[in-house]
Parts: structure tokens; sequence; C-alpha cells
């Protein structure tokens, strides 16, 4: 069973850059494509970003100026950064797996990140 | 991009079926058969429980069921349960190769 587990920093702080890891065990990092997903207090999902394992990568308009997507295939992790952060970034993170066209079957817990000095 | 169109909250009684809507455009929902959808129990991870507009993934009961028609999607629940209480989110692929995800539904099990 594939199962995924974000970590990092709970929190940041305002103009900072946001720093997340997402581990992927039970299942190899390749062949598939890697999503950051997440949910602000109060609101609905917003689709970060996906990388896939080869490293080609396609991002959220909206975001694609402050966001980077990386993946380590040696480690079986992808990783999420978010530069200039403000307190409209605070919001609970997740990751999950992308098979080709809409299906996120796998998605890690969430872990809260806030943004706040 | 948009976010999808989706209600802000539905209701039903135990037993009743109740359908949710997702609209979005010919750039994304319209443009292709690559609409899932998520229930979310909040503290949870979401759980996918359609795909490629009707397609259920294992394990997921056949009371949920996905359809499309132009460029609004629905899911419908049947035979409503306690459990079924969740939010409900909609999401698809784009022209952009991107993917966008819808407001979110609130249902409720009177």
């Amino acid at each position: 069973q594939v199962q995924l587990q974000e970590s990092g920093p709970g929190l940041v702080k305002p103009s900072e850059t946001l720093s997340l890891t997402c581990t992927v065990s039970g299942g190899s990092i390749r062949n598939y494509y890697w999503s950051w997903i997440r949910q602000p207090p109060g609101k609905g999902l917003e689709w970060i970003g996906y990388i896939y394992y080869s490293g080609s990568t396609n991002y959220n308009p909206s975001l694609k100026s402050r966001v980077t997507i990386s993946v380590d295939t040696s480690k079986n992790q992808f990783s999420l950064k978010l530069s200039s952060v403000t307190a409209a970034d605070t919001a609970v993170y997740y990751c999950a797996r992308r098979v080709y066209g809409d299906k996120l079957d796998y998605w890690g817990q969430g872990t809260l990140v806030t943004v706040s000095s | 991009q948009s976010a999808l169109t989706q209600p802000a909250s539905v209701s039903g009684s135990p037993g009743q079926s109740i359908t949710i809507s997702c609209t979005g455009t010919s750039s994304d929902v319209g443009a292709y058969n690559y609409v899932s959808w998520y229930q979310h129990h909040p503290g949870n991870a979401p759980k996918l429980m359609i795909y490629e507009v009707s397609n259920r993934p294992s394990g997921v009961s056949n009371r949920f069921s996905g359809s499309k028609s132009g460029n609004t999607a629905s899911l419908t629940i049947s035979g409503l349960q306690a459990e079924d209480e969740a939010d409900y989110y909609c999401s698809s692929y784009t022209s952009s190769s991107t993917l966008v995800f819808g407001g979110g539904t609130k249902l409720t099990v009177l």
C-alpha cells in the first residue's frame, strides 16, 4: 500500500520560504506524477502543482512565480518550496500521487503550515 | 484559472439521493473526461471517490456515481448514510495541463 508523509516546519515567518518534503513509501516514485495541494483554514482545496518523476513540472498560474517542486528519486521523495510567503499562505498542505489525467489516488495526511512572525 | 463552481451546501435524509453539480468551462470540464470527485472529512486526507467522470476506485461504494454533460459534471449519492456527511470537491484536468478544484460542497445528512 502506497503511503505519503509530509514533513517540514509548521511555522514560517512572512517573506521567507516555505519548504516541505513528501516521502513516498510502499511503492516507487517512478512512473507517476506527484502533486501538492493546500487548504487554507475555512476554505477549499487549491492545487499548487505537480512533478513527473523525470523532473518535468506544471504549476498553478496564480502561484507559479513563487513555487518550485523538485524530486529526488534516490530518496523516493519530492519537495515543495514557496517563496515570499504571507499570512494568506497559511494552510494545511497535502501531497498526493497523480495518475495521468485527473486522478489523485493516494494522499498524505496533511501538515499545517502557519505564516506568522 | 478559475475554480470550478459547486453549490456551497446540499442536504438530504438517510436513504434519499442527492446530486452535487460542478460547473466549469470548455477549457476544463468540457474539454476532457478527466473529472474527479473527492470526499473530505475535516482532519483526514481527502479520499478519491470518482475519477474520469464516472469510474469508481476499488472499495468505493456503488452508491456513488458520476456523470457529465457539457461543461457540468455531477456526483450522485444514493441511499444516503450518516457517514456520507462530509465536504465534497470536484476537480478537472485543464487544457493548460493543470488541475483545478471546485470550491467544495458541504453535505449534511439530516
